[in-house]
């Protein structure tokens, strides 16, 4: 079974753009979750989406959101970019019901 | 608040010696523990987990028991490798629908041959 997959694994932005961040679950996996890593904060959580709503949301400004498609690949998009939000984006599936989440290699996002 | 504490590292060991990471935790109910390794250049991978007090995770050589008294799920594991070298998280998920994941802020190993 193939695992979670991230696109794309690297992206250089400038401040002020915005960017959208793709995530494929591991087949039959509907709960997605999102999470940014630094090294200062550590790994903190974004949201978490399950059925195509949002089940749970960190505390991140609005400029972070996503959204989760019918097929269960989730989406996330930070507009507005700015240097603090270079960070490692990490996305995870769980099966519903089962404890664990399942990790992608996620997304090295660089604002310069 | 829910939250993690691991010890700080690095944690520097030779091959074959004793490993020990300790974890507490402070939450309400009864969260579910992990330990999650992460590589270089590599997500999180899920290294074990326990469920509710007492359990006991194992995994690779790792265990890590589930003390709700000392509110603790330190990672122990008898003989390292150099293959053992990464960074170790522990992590708390409440009860409830939800999968959230609070971390601590991880614990680097490294071992030396």
């Amino acid at each position: 079974k193939a695992g979670v997959t991230q696109t794309p694994r690297y992206l250089i932005k400038t401040r002020g753009q915005q960017v959208t961040l793709s995530c494929s679950p591991i087949s039959g996996h509907r709960s997605v979750s999102w999470y940014q890593q630094t090294p200062g904060q550590g790994l903190q959580f974004l949201f978490e989406y399950f059925s195509e709503t949002q089940r749970n949301k960190g505390n991140f400004p609005g400029r972070f959101s996503g959204r989760q498609f019918s097929n269960s690949r989730s989406e996330m998009n930070v507009s507005t970019l700015e240097l603090g939000d270079s960070a490692l984006y990490l996305c995870a599936s769980s099966l519903d019901g089962a404890v664990g989440q399942f990790f992608g290699p996620g997304t090295r996002l660089t604002v310069l | 608040g829910n939250s993690v504490t691991q010890m700080e590292g690095p944690v520097t060991l030779s091959e074959e010696a004793f490993l020990t990471i300790n974890c507490t935790y402070t939450a309400t109910g009864y969260p579910s523990l992990f330990w999650y390794v992460q590589y270089p250049g590599e997500g999180l991978q899920l290294l074990l987990k326990a469920t509710k007090a007492d359990d006991k995770g194992s995994n690779k050589g790792f265990e890590a028991t589930y003390r709700k008294e000392t509110t603790s799920f330190h990672l122990e594991k008898g003989s390292v490798q150099v293959s053992d070298s990464a960074v170790y998280f522990c992590a708390l998920r409440l009860q409830g629908g939800s999968e959230k994941l609070v971390f601590g802020k991880g614990t680097k190993l490294t071992v030396n041959p």
